[in-house]
């Protein structure tokens, strides 16, 4: 069984520009989390999907951060424009009811 | 309300020396319990987990912790660490009263010397 999958590993780009990061679930799983790792904040949620549906977009640090969901194997976290200080690792989560989180390999992100 | 704390953001050990690193919760209803470890330049991924049942649940790689309600802890142990241990391990709550959202502690960095 396929884990998360989770496009690209690895972003370098130049500050201003669009960046969006890809995300495939566990089939059959009906929760999609968004993390942002950096070493100074640590693992900070952004947003959670139930069912496709965004619950809880509170961890979004501001407008330039949006997320999509249009499908239950299909996600997005797209920055626009990026800054420097957004470079972080971006991890993808799915997870079925109570169950555990199953976490993609993320998406390192460098803006320059 | 939930949150998660673990004491130490750095545990450091010997090699076949007991590793312990601790957890303490807060949940108004019970609680889920999760450990989850993540290697360099990987996500997380979970070593053991504490639903209902046996308050002493066995992991992967030779992991084990206990749920201890009176004391709100849930500490996770490794009779001899190996220098594959070596990684970040997060402590995690999820529970009914949260929509089984996990609360993630700060993680503790385990470093193993030879």
């Amino acid at each position: 069984d396929a884990g998360v999958i989770q496009s690209p590993r690895h972003e370098v780009t130049e500050m201003g520009q669009e960046v969006t990061l890809r995300c495939k679930p566990i089939s059959g799983h009906n929760s999609l989390f968004w993390y942002r790792q950096t070493m100074m904040r640590g693992l900070e949620l952004l947003i959670y999907f139930n069912n496709n549906v965004p619950i809880d977009d509170s961890g979004m640090p501001e407008d330039r951060f949006s997320a999509k969901m249009p499908n239950a194997s299909f996600s997005t976290l797209k920055i626009q424009p990026s800054e420097p200080r957004d470079s972080a690792v971006y991890f993808c989560a799915s997870k079925r009811e109570a169950g555990e989180l199953f976490f993609g390999e993320g998406s390192r992100l460098t803006v320059l | 309300a939930q949150s998660v704390t673990q004491l130490g953001s750095h545990v450091s050990v010997s090699e076949g020396a007991l590793v312990l690193l601790r957890c303490n919760y807060s949940s108004s209803v019970p609680p889920y319990l999760f450990w989850y470890v993540q290697y360099p330049n990987q996500g997380l991924q979970l070593l053991l987990k504490y639903t209902t049942g046996a308050t002493l649940v066995k992991g992967i790689n030779g992991f084990e912790a206990e749920f201890k309600k009176s004391e709100t802890s849930f500490h996770l142990t490794k009779p001899s660490a190996h220098m594959s241990d070596a990684a970040e391990y997060f402590c995690a709550v999820s529970s009914s009263g949260g929509s089984y959202i996990p609360t993630f502690g700060r993680g503790t960095s385990l470093i193993v010397h030879p």
